[in-house]
């Protein structure tokens, strides 16, 4: 729908678990983005690349892990959760060039359930 | 730093009366705002955006939104409110004299048209 996609759309995973979530844009992008959006807090902003470079972590514990190999794709590597780390993890891309104010496109993000 | 408030977790209307999402904000310098909408099991949804001029600006679905500097707001309205336009709505901010295309988002305020 928004061209951007995430895989997969729901994941159970225990506390010992180690897996990986999916995201990937056809629009041409040159930034992408991980936000955690939980009951308590909305949306939060967890990591941001601009051409592939890391420009933000907002100070995300480590057992959180994103990798970019291109600007098309977005990873992120999950190890060791705790319980209160189970929200919906949404990415999002944007175009970064020229001089326009350009919005954020969403993917459908991830239901993560850590038990 | 750039700050967004939306004071109001949820809003209800009757299905034909008009629809107002209240926005505020924070920031340094000039601001580009943002608003988003969230149906259930979906993610964020591109509404509309203020870069400069005209400060009423017509998006998606109907939805309409007036920025006013003096106040520092945003509100989102709609004249007509349908049953589906129920959802989560996100009010956004970027300060002109951030790098990159960071925003923040406000909590969210929970809309529910009833029949």
């Amino acid at each position: 729908e928004t061209g951007v996609t995430q895989t997969p759309r729901h994941l159970v995973m225990g506390m010992t678990n180690k897996k990986s979530l999916k995201c990937e844009q056809h629009l041409g992008h040159n930034a992408m983005y991980w936000y955690k959006q939980s009951a308590k807090k909305p949306l939060e902003l967890m990591f941001v690349y601009n051409f592939k470079e890391q420009t933000e972590n907002n100070s995300v514990p480590s057992r959180f892990s994103p990798e970019c190999p291109n600007s098309s794709h977005l990873f992120l590597h999950l190890h060791t959760l705790q319980p209160e780390d189970s929200a919906l993890y949404l990415c999002a891309s944007s175009q970064l060039t020229g001089t326009g104010i350009y919005e954020q496109y969403f993917g459908p993000g991830t239901r993560l359930t850590v038990t | 730093a750039q700050s967004v408030a939306q004071p109001e977790d949820q809003v209800k209307v009757a299905e034909g009366n008009p629809l107002t999402v209240k926005c505020t904000y924070s920031v340094s310098g000039n601001p580009y705002l943002f608003w988003y909408v969230q149906y259930p099991n979906r993610g964020l949804q591109f509404l509309l955006k203020y870069i400069t001029g005209d400060n009423l600006v017509k998006g998606s679905y109907g939805f309409e939104a007036e920025f006013n500097k003096s106040q520092t707001s945003f509100h989102l309205k709609k004249p007509s409110a349908l049953v589906s336009d129920s959802a989560l709505y996100f009010c956004a901010v970027r300060d002109i004299k951030a790098a990159g295309n960071k925003l923040t988002f406000g909590g969210g305020t929970r809309v529910l048209v009833k029949p």
